[in-house]
């Protein structure tokens, strides 16, 4: 069964402090890692896709990374906007279906 | 550009009563839909996903249900809900290999 585990549950830093942000993911056939960052009662905008190992994806403040069993969000020097919940899915099934299974998250605090 | 619209935002609805919550993608044809729910501290759980017209694939046997009457519409109902179906339902549109999410509809059931 294809699963997604994401670590830690929540993370409090203050601002200027670099963390990551841990996604382990067991799955038959990697078609793709995606980064979401979800506020508050919204829904999730899409940040990142990873395809294969070794891939990176930069934007602004963040850095994704990807090995074979997992993925890294990198964040540097956070901002107090930066705080959301960090969600990682992966992409399983037969092409055309393409469906995402989804990490519980990681809930990110940036306090000034 | 794409944009995808969910309505209404937020429902209060008894028990035993009837669901619908509308999904609608503007700026693109055929695409892939998705609806998701997320309950309260938990991931995103797919529910339903359709490929066109007509076609839809259950993912999670409930007592929920999904249509889809036109190219950019997806609908998902309920004729009773249930407490369990409380939380915020999303709906998603594929491009590439990527799912785009709309601002979801917060259901809570008493």
């Amino acid at each position: 069964e294809d699963q997604v585990t994401q670590s830690p549950e929540a993370l409090r830093l203050q601002e200027g402090e670099s963390s990551s942000l841990n996604c382990s993911y067991t799955v038959s056939g990697l078609r793709g890692l995606f980064w979401y960052r979800q506020d508050p009662g919204k829904g999730p905008e899409f940040l990142f896709t990873l395809y294969s190992a070794g891939e990176e994806k930069e934007k602004e403040r963040l850095k994704a990374t990807l090995t074979k069993k997992e993925s890294f969000l990198h964040i540097t020097a956070p901002k107090p906007e930066d705080s959301a919940t960090y969600l990682c899915a992966v992409q399983a099934g037969i092409q055309g279906a393409q469906k995402l299974v989804f990490g519980q998250g990681t809930r990110l605090t940036i306090n000034p | 550009s794409q944009t995808i619209h969910q309505w209404p935002a937020t429902l209060v609805q008894p028990v035993g009563s009837p669901l619908s919550l509308e999904c609608t993608v503007e700026g693109t044809s055929n695409p892939n839909l998705y609806w998701y729910r997320q309950a309260a501290g938990r991931g995103l759980q797919l529910l339903f996903y359709s490929v066109g017209i007509g076609q839809i694939s259950s993912e999670v046997p409930q007592n929920l249900s999904a249509s889809r009457p036109q190219d950019r519409q997806f609908i998902l109902s309920s004729k009773k809900l249930l407490l369990s179906d409380s939380g915020f339902y999303l709906c998603a549109w594929k491009r590439s290999y990527e799912q785009y999410f709309g601002p979801g509809t917060r259901l809570t059931v008493t």
